[in-house]
């Protein structure tokens, strides 16, 4: 099957610096990406859709200045966490669409757990 | 918007016994998708079962079958012979027909009972 690769698997960062979290497809190429944030205990919430070549799709209430996403190639999406705060404290997963017609199925990375202190 | 309901926050079942997640979803749309992930300790989401709303037949994959109500909007998913590899968190959801941004329920803790 499809292998989705997220890069780290944890990070702990002080309050104001930057994270980037890497999103990579293995094994395909993925025109679409998607982030999503899952709090403990809660379900995932999606925070934007990244699309190869074009600027992000963000859902509301996130905020795209603090959330950067950049989507260079068919196999890599990034996300950076600006100035990162405590609240962004949270387990973050991407996803990955598989190019082609069949596009039924979306494939997880493991997923990064960040912690702001 | 779509949403997913998933009303049983915890289940427990015994080992080899069968067991029954709910879940409903709600949606204007006439094509479109609907999965069952497990995600266990690891946090890895692991696609179980999917489901196609075009297709009457519900799916199954070896002890796993939903029974699938398109005009109830009724999604559950049936675990047969449950084992003790099958204890995790499962999430019910909602993907719009060429669209893989998905909608997920908000889980159930299924624990096996030895």
């Amino acid at each position: 099957g499809a292998v989705v690769s997220q890069h780290p698997s944890w990070v702990i960062c002080k309050s104001g610096t930057s994270v980037k979290i890497e999103c990579r497809s293995l094994d395909f190429q993925a025109t679409t990406m998607f982030w999503y944030r899952q709090f403990p205990k809660q379900s995932l919430m999606l925070m934007a859709t990244s699309n190869e070549g074009s600027k992000a799709t963000y859902e509301q209430g996130v905020e795209k200045d603090k959330f950067l996403i950049n989507h260079a190639s068919l196999t890599l999406s990034t996300l950076t966490v600006t100035s990162a705060h405590p609240e962004d404290s949270s387990f973050y997963i991407c996803s990955a669409q598989l190019l082609g017609p069949m596009n039924t199925e979306a494939f997880f990375g493991q997923g990064t757990r960040l912690t702001v202190v | 918007a779509q949403t997913v309901t998933q009303s049983q926050p915890e289940m427990s079942v015994q080992e080899a016994e069968t067991v029954t997640l709910s879940c409903t979803y709600d949606t204007s749309e006439s094509d479109y998708y609907l999965f069952w992930y497990k995600q266990p300790p690891s946090r890895q989401m692991i696609l179980v079962i999917r489901q196609e709303a075009y297709k009457q037949q519900n799916a199954t994959e070896n002890r796993f079958s939903v029974n699938f109500q398109k005009a109830a909007k009724s999604f559950s998913l049936k675990i047969s012979d449950s084992q003790l590899g099958d204890a995790a968190m499962y999430f019910c959801a909602y993907g719009d027909f060429g669209n893989e941004k998905l909608t997920f329920g908000t889980g159930t803790r299924l624990t096996i009972i030895p």
